[in-house]
């Protein structure tokens, strides 16, 4: 089993700050998704990173994915309110590329972020 | 973007029950969807693949027997929990894919069920 380790797992800062969430692995993924989860409701998805060393922005968002394919870090630039949340990595695996396994998604425990006003 | 429907969002009932969740997708057909289970504070755990037409496949740990699945067709997928106890307790999410394979494959979460047996 790969193990998606994230931290912190708890992070609680002001509006207008900024804050990093890490996902790390010691094993490749073919590609590593971000998730964001409110209480009562599924997760849904923000960005997907496939390629080593990739970096894509969502407006105040920032992701990385590791030159190795075992890390990926997202970035959150001047908090707001709506960014709090539960923040999950998944990691798809190297060549399950089947559509039946590529859904099995490995999950990271998660960072739950607050941001107050 | 697609839209997984997941129903009864809270579902509450008595130890020895069978409770029902659906899953459907109402704008894409998806030939398979996924199981999660989800405790609080934790991450989402994969209970098992089901393959439209097919029998689910289970992972390790999940029996079978008490989380029967069945995806009889390409936008409805259905779990239930037979004779629940209330460590079944929990929160369970469904999701989608759109069957398009490779790197472009996107997935879509349901909103989740809470149940609660007593």
């Amino acid at each position: 089993t790969q193990l998606l380790e994230q931290s912190p797992q708890f992070l609680s800062i002001q509006e207008g700050e900024n804050l990093t969430v890490y996902c790390n692995s010691s094993s490749v993924f073919s590609s590593l998704q971000w998730y964001r989860q409110e209480p009562g409701e599924g997760p849904v998805l923000l960005v997907t990173v496939v390629t080593g060393g990739e970096v894509k922005k969502l407006k105040r968002l920032t992701f990385q994915f590791g030159d190795a394919r075992k890390d990926s870090s997202l970035h959150i630039t001047a908090a707001q309110p709506g960014d709090t949340g539960l923040y999950l990595c998944a990691g798809g695996s190297p060549g399950l590329m089947t559509t039946d396994s590529w859904g099995k998604l490995q999950f990271g425990a998660g960072t739950q972020v607050v941001v107050t006003p | 973007g697609a839209v997984v429907s997941q129903h009864p969002s809270r579902v509450i009932c008595k130890s020895g029950t069978s409770v029902k969740i659906e899953c459907r997708s109402l704008d894409f057909q998806a030939t398979t969807m996924f199981w999660y289970r989800q405790f609080p504070k934790q991450s989402l755990m994969l209970m098992a693949t089901s393959n439209e037409g097919s029998k689910a496949t289970y992972e390790q740990g999940v029996e079978k027997d008490k989380f029967l699945i069945n995806h009889a067709s390409l936008t409805l997928s259905t779990l239930t929990v037979t004779s629940a106890h209330p460590e079944d307790s929990s929160f369970y999410i469904c999701s989608a894919s759109t069957g398009t394979g490779g790197l472009n494959e996107k997935l879509f979460f349901g909103s989740g069920t809470q149940l609660s047996v007593l």
